[in-house]
Order: structure tokens, then sequence, then C-alpha cells
């Protein structure tokens, strides 16, 4: 059984179009994230939810909403797509409060925005 | 706030020779430290981590780091590379109050 799930795998999209990426996980963790991931590797955070609430936020523009229906899911929309939204993003889950703890990464969305 | 430097962009081995990948920190309080591997096309998979118990941590396929607060280090380690070793692998940190902090990530390339 997959732990951390994401659809698509891949997504190729027109500038300013809106996309969804959804993520399931199946370990009963409390906190959920998002990370972006550029073509240098450079991993960044963009947002965390504990049972359903944000609780970071890095600065990252509002084009960007993640939306969390309960706590198995985390998905994430991105409005007016520009072409520096290209990049590979990836869920993950963890099992307490906070990022102290070991991280459960999904498979990545590699997006490209033509 | 915590940090993490990984130093070098690209390591290239051969097949059967040492690895090695460097890490430093900068924590303000005792950190707990982290290493992922990242397969191509494949999110990112935990090797080990460090929470304050045993210096030595062993993970899986055959590496190990070592925690070092003198030197503020915890380096990757394996005896032997292998061909499947190929991949980036990441050095994390996080401490409590402060979200996790990943490295620019090492390349590992190995030569047949």
């Amino acid at each position: 059984d997959t732990a951390v799930s994401q659809t698509p795998k891949y997504l190729v999209t027109q500038m300013g179009n809106d996309k969804s990426i959804k993520c399931e996980q199946n370990l009963g963790h409390d906190t959920m994230y998002w990370y972006k991931q550029d073509s240098k590797k450079f991993l960044k955070i963009m947002f965390s939810y504990n049972n359903k609430e944000l609780i970071i936020n890095e600065t990252v523009p509002n084009r960007f909403s993640p939306k969390s229906p309960d706590k198995a899911h985390l998905n994430l929309h991105i409005n007016s797509l520009e072409l520096g939204d290209s990049a590979v993003y990836f869920c993950a889950s963890s099992q307490e409060t906070g990022l102290y703890n070991e991280q459960f990464f999904g498979p990545g969305t590699r997006l490209t925005v033509l | 706030a915590q940090s993490v430097t990984q130093l070098g962009s690209h390591v290239s081995v051969s097949e059967g020779a040492l690895v090695l990948l460097r890490c430093n920190y900068s924590s303000s309080v005792p950190p707990y430290l982290f290493w992922y591997v990242q397969y191509p096309n494949q999110g990112l998979q935990l090797l080990l981590k460090y929470t304050s118990a045993a210096t030595l941590v062993k993970g899986i396929n055959g590496f190990e780091a070592e925690f070092k607060k003198s030197e503020t280090s915890f380096h990757l380690t394996k005896p032997s590379a292998h061909m499947r070793d190929a991949a980036e692998y990441f050095c994390a940190v996080s401490d409590p109050g402060n979200d996790m902090r990943f490295g620019a990530g090492t390349r590992l390339t190995v030569k047949p």
C-alpha cells in the first residue's frame, strides 16, 4: 500500500491556467506538507497543515492555496500559473506537530508550465 | 535559526569505493539530523536519523552517519559503493520550535 500518494504524476499546462494537485496519506499522520523542488534540486517548504489547520506558510505567492478536507488529504491549488512555477512538488506527512519528526514523502508531481 | 550545508554538489566514486557525503549543521539547541535519498524521478526516502541517542547511526542500504557535536557535522558514509546508490542525497536538520531545513543536496555518481 502506498503511504503518501500524489496525483497527477505529471502535469503540463499553459501559463494563466488554474490547476490542482492532490495528496493523500494513509499513515494516520497528523501533519502534512507541500514542498517545491526546483531544477537545481533545492527543496523548499511551502505549507504545513496540522489537523486541518495551516501552521506554516512560507513566503509563497497567494496564487498557491492549500486545501485540507480532512487530515488524510492536503491538496494544492494554483491559480494563474506562471513559467516560474515549473518544478516538482512533493507532498509529505509526519506523525506529530512540527517538523521534528521523520517525514514521509510522496513520489512528486512534475509541473511544467508552457 | 538552524541550517545545513552540504559540501560538494556532486560526488563521483568508483563502484566498491568508499562513499563520503559531507553535511555541517548549525543549530542553537541539540538538533535532530536526517539523511534522505532521492532516486531519479522519485520522492525522498529516509536513510537514517540522529535523535540524540547513539552518535553513530546506521541506516538502510549499508549507510551510516556519525554525529560530531564538536565539528557540527553529520557526514554520511558507506564502505563500498554500488551502482544502485547513484542518487541525490539530502541532509536535513530540525529542532523544537523550528521547521525542518534541507541542504542543497549532493548528487552521487557511481562509476563502474
